[in-house]
């Protein structure tokens, strides 16, 4: 299978860093999204990344390294509304559906 | 925008019923998905279709069909209804080549009984 890891939840506190990491198998990669889902919401759309390096976008950035199959999402200045999961997709082989993670679930505390 | 609509936010039905859920996208996209979301297995795809009238199966097919006689509605269909198949179901639509960025629709959260 394509099996896509990220860790299941994380912590951080308001006006903080995170980090969130995504491992994926890289045969046939071609592309990694980033979505955000708040709780009984539909994903939204984050940051994509198909060449090696860094994507930033206002607080968030989001990092490839192709060769490790490895990806982050960093999320700086963090706010109470940045509490939801973070999702990792990947594209394989040109096709046209993703692959998902299972998600992270990001709590941000006062 | 975008917007990505499904017929109903909540649903609840019984084992052996046939579930229809509806989707429907205002931007001419030619890809639409039809995928459910269970916690800790993150969103696994069912269905997708890339053209009128064209599908294709996803992951985990079984149990499911669907439907799209237009190109703006994709159709998920249960056959018969099973509990195992009570989990929250999402749509999504995104063009077939250039920005490849992929709306969702609100979802359904499917109870069966």
């Amino acid at each position: 299978g394509q099996n896509i890891d990220q860790p299941t939840e994380m912590t951080a506190t308001e006006g903080a860093i995170v980090q969130i990491n995504c491992t994926y198998q890289t045969s046939g990669f071609n592309g990694l999204f980033w979505y955000q889902q708040h709780a009984g919401e539909a994903p939204t759309f984050l940051s994509y990344n198909v060449l090696d390096g860094l994507e930033e976008k206002g607080r968030f950035s989001s990092f490839l390294s192709r060769s490790k199959g490895y990806s982050y999402l960093l999320l700086k200045e963090l706010q109470m509304k940045d509490s939801a999961s973070y999702l990792c997709a990947v594209r394989y082989n040109y096709g046209q559906n993703f692959v998902f993670g299972p998600g992270t679930r990001l709590s941000v505390l006062p | 925008d975008v917007k990505v609509t499904q017929s109903s936010r909540y649903l609840v039905k019984r084992t052996g019923e046939k579930v229809f859920l509806e989707c429907v996208q205002d931007m001419d996209h030619e890809n639409m998905f039809w995928y459910r979301q269970d916690p800790g297995l993150g969103l696994r795809l069912i269905y997708f279709s890339y053209d009128v009238k064209m599908k294709e199966k996803g992951d985990i097919p079984e149990g499911y069909s669907v439907s799209r006689e237009k190109k703006e509605r994709f159709s998920l269909i249960l056959e018969s209804a099973s509990t195992n198949q009570t989990s929250m179901y999402l749509c999504a639509s995104r063009r077939y080549s250039g920005i490849i960025e992929q709306f969702f629709g609100p979802g359904t959260r499917l109870t069966v009984l």
